[in-house]
């Protein structure tokens, strides 16, 4: 398997724009999780679904941030406006009844 | 709640030297616990994992870590360590109840110098 994968690796944008991340979790697993990791905060849970349904969203910052999860094999975090603060490297996993597997990240860098 | 407090923001240490990571954990319910390695511009990868059983856990990498029940402690240990192990190191907890969500610790960063 692929593991979990993520895009884009890098992005660097502008403040105001909107920005979407994507990911693509571990077939057959049935739990995706977005975190976001920061030098001030470290590792914070955003949000995570459950067979595509989203459970625990207490940790997404405001309503400039929202998260889908069409079908099984994709997720998408969507930020906007886009704000320097939320520079960071936002971290997709996935599990079924074991460990926690994650993505490589995405590098976000809001000027 | 929960929550996972590293004692060590860094730890310095020379090659072949032992190296303990200290975890401290706080919550109302009883929790899974694990370790988690972050190598530079990567994800984090799984160590190793307390779900129930014997309290002494051994792990990838020849890390191994003991669980503590009465002091709420998951301390990460490696006999001799590498200048490979140079890394970040995450403590997290799962909540028996509350599905899949794990909650980690500010992370530890392991320096290990020749």
């Amino acid at each position: 398997d692929a593991g979990v994968i993520q895009s884009p690796r890098h992005e660097v944008t502008e403040m105001g724009q909107e920005v979407t991340l994507r990911c693509k979790p571990i077939s057959g697993h049935d739990y995706l999780f977005w975190y976001r990791q920061t030098m001030m905060r470290g590792l914070e849970l955003l949000i995570y679904f459950n067979n595509n349904v989203p459970i625990d969203d207490s940790g997404m910052p405001e309503d400039r941030f929202s998260a889908k999860m069409p079908n099984a094999s994709f997720s998408t975090l969507k930020i906007q406006p886009s704000e320097p603060r939320d520079s960071a490297v936002y971290f997709c996993a996935s599990r079924s009844t074991g460990e926690l597997f994650f993505g490589e990240g995405s590098r976000l860098t809001v000027l | 709640a929960q929550s996972v407090t590293q004692l060590d923001s860094q730890v310095p240490v020379f090659e072949e030297a032992p190296v303990e990571l200290r975890c401290n954990y706080s919550s109302s319910v009883s929790v899974y616990l694990f370790w988690y390695v972050q190598y530079p511009n990567q994800g984090l990868q799984l160590l190793l994992k307390y779900l129930s059983g014997s309290t002494l856990v051994k792990g990838i990498n020849g890390f191994e870590a003991e669980f503590n029940k009465s002091q709420t402690s998951f301390h990460l240990r490696k006999p001799s360590v590498h200048i490979s192990d140079t890394a970040e190191y995450f403590c997290a907890v799962r909540p028996y109840n509350q599905g899949g969500k794990l909650i980690f610790g500010q992370g530890t960063e392991l320096s290990v110098k020749p």
